[in-house]
């Protein structure tokens, strides 16, 4: 079974705090998605990853790829707490399905004012 | 631009009664289309998914069929609802490439509310 791991599960800082939480797999995935999920609503996408070793930023926050596309890395600087959600990593196995993502429990971050 | 909408937002059904979710996407063609189930605020799960009009692809047996009569509506139903699909449902669309290829990018619906009692 194709499994991505999230660590760590649940995360509460003070605002201004760094952070980094991570998706592991021991499987090799053809690109990586992060999505961020307010309670009560849908996961909207953040960010797709494809190319190992890959680095994308959007504002605060830091995305990385590993180099043998099987994990990646989310780091947020000086968090807000408009940062506050549940974080979820996905991806398209690169030996399946590619309609079907495998998804990650996510990390449930709070940021206290 | 590409929006989805699902409806209703919030339903409260007694067990044994009918359930329909609809979802429209606007803005696109073609789309592959997701109904997803999220458990306590986390792990998704894949319910059903559909590359064209008719064509249901069902991932775990359960108590719910899908179906797209038309190229950006897809629906989710259930003749009898059991305790046991309460959760919040989520619709999603990704784009398909050529060569039915896709990036595996979703965009999903506002999300479902189903309690069953």
């Amino acid at each position: 079974t194709q499994l991505l791991e999230q660590s760590p599960q649940f995360l509460s800082i003070q605002e201004g705090e760094n952070l980094t939480v991570y998706c592991n797999s021991s499987s090799v995935f053809s690109s990586l998605q992060w999505y961020r999920q307010e309670p009560g609503e849908g996961p909207v996408l953040l960010v797709t990853v494809v190319t190992g070793g890959e680095v994308k930023k959007l504002k605060r926050l830091t995305f990385q790829f590993g180099d043998a596309r099987k994990d990646s890395s989310l780091h947020i600087t000086a968090a807000q707490p408009g940062d506050t959600g549940l974080y979820l990593c996905a991806g398209p196995p690169i030996a399946g399905n590619n309609r079907k993502l495998i998804w990650g429990l996510g990390t449930s971050l709070a940021v206290n004012p | 631009s590409q929006t989805i909408h699902q409806w209703p937002a919030t339903l409260v059904q007694p067990v044994g009664s009918p359930l329909s979710l609809e979802c429209t996407v606007e803005g696109t063609s073609n789309p592959n289309l997701y109904w997803y189930r999220q458990a306590a605020g986390r792990g998704l799960q894949l319910l059903f998914y559909s590359v064209g009009i008719g064509q249901i692809s069902s991932e775990v047996p359960q108590n719910l069929s899908a179906s797209r009569p038309q190229d950006r509506q897809f629906i989710l139903s259930s003749k009898k609802l059991l305790l046991s699909d309460s959760g919040f449902y989520l619709c999603a669309w990704s784009l398909r490439l050529a060569g039915g290829k896709n990036t595996g990018e979703l965009f999903f619906g506002e999300g479902s509310r189903l309690t069953v009692l």
